[in-house]
């Protein structure tokens, strides 16, 4: 079927709104990622949801990013009050089961001006 | 804090020439070591080497393991326009939660040139 997909592919927004990143991932996928990836640099891991637990937020960076999976299936990962700093591609990847390979989405492309 | 630094940065080749790419990474009990390509979309998934010694192939592309040295290497012969890409090496450890954990590098960007 169809691969992960993520919405939107691009985002500009203002210092001090929030924006919500979409990620569909592909049908029947268990475990699905969220890394940031800046300019220049490998994805970094953000979080991680097995079914629509949680199983680690390690990754983000302070209390203005948040996620969830409400329904195991798509995932929304949310920034609030954002800041320039928070620019970046966000992806989304996702895998069939937990330690099998991940499968990634385009990325939104977040510029907060 | 598991670390992996890539190398060359960058490349430029012309097509038909052979490519090596280095990878060598610090982490707490190692998992296993993965191969991505990164053309304008997403990250597409190469290898996933986890013993030492034992090459993988895929056409012209291979990717062989050194445990003991903390490397990994990337092969590509016959090069071709549509290599040019961002390559990503990325490093897992093992971790209780059972899921993929990794930790990228930054990249080597590739460009063949005809």
């Amino acid at each position: 079927g169809a691969g992960v997909s993520q919405s939107p592919r691009y985002k500009v927004t203002k210092r001090g709104q929030d924006v919500a990143l979409r990620c569909d991932p592909i049908s029947g996928h268990v475990s699905l990622y969220w890394y940031r990836q800046a300019l220049g640099q490998g994805p970094e891991f953000l979080t991680y949801f097995n079914y629509e637990a949680q199983q680690d937020k390690s990754g983000l960076p302070n209390d203005r990013f948040s996620a969830e999976r409400p329904e195991g299936s798509i995932s929304t990962l949310t920034i609030q009050r954002t800041e320039q700093r928070d620019s970046a591609m966000y992806r989304c990847a996702s895998s069939a089961h937990a330690e099998e390979t991940q499968y990634f989405g385009p990325g939104t492309r977040l510029l907060v001006l | 804090e598991d670390k992996v630094v890539q190398s060359p940065l960058s490349l430029v080749v012309h097509e038909g020439d052979t490519v090596t790419l280095n990878c060598s990474y610090e982490v707490t009990n190692f998992r296993s070591l993965l191969w991505y390509k990164q053309e304008k979309k997403a990250p597409t998934f190469l290898f996933m080497l986890t013993s030492s010694g034992i090459e993988k192939k895929s056409g012209r592309l291979s990717s062989i393991l050194d445990k003991k040295e903390l490397f990994s290497i990337l092969n590509i012969t016959a090069t071709q326009t549509g290599d040019s890409a961002i390559y990503l090496c990325a490093v897992e450890p093992l971790n209780s939660g059972g899921y993929q954990k990794v930790t990228f590098g930054i990249g080597t960007k590739l460009q063949v040139i005809p």
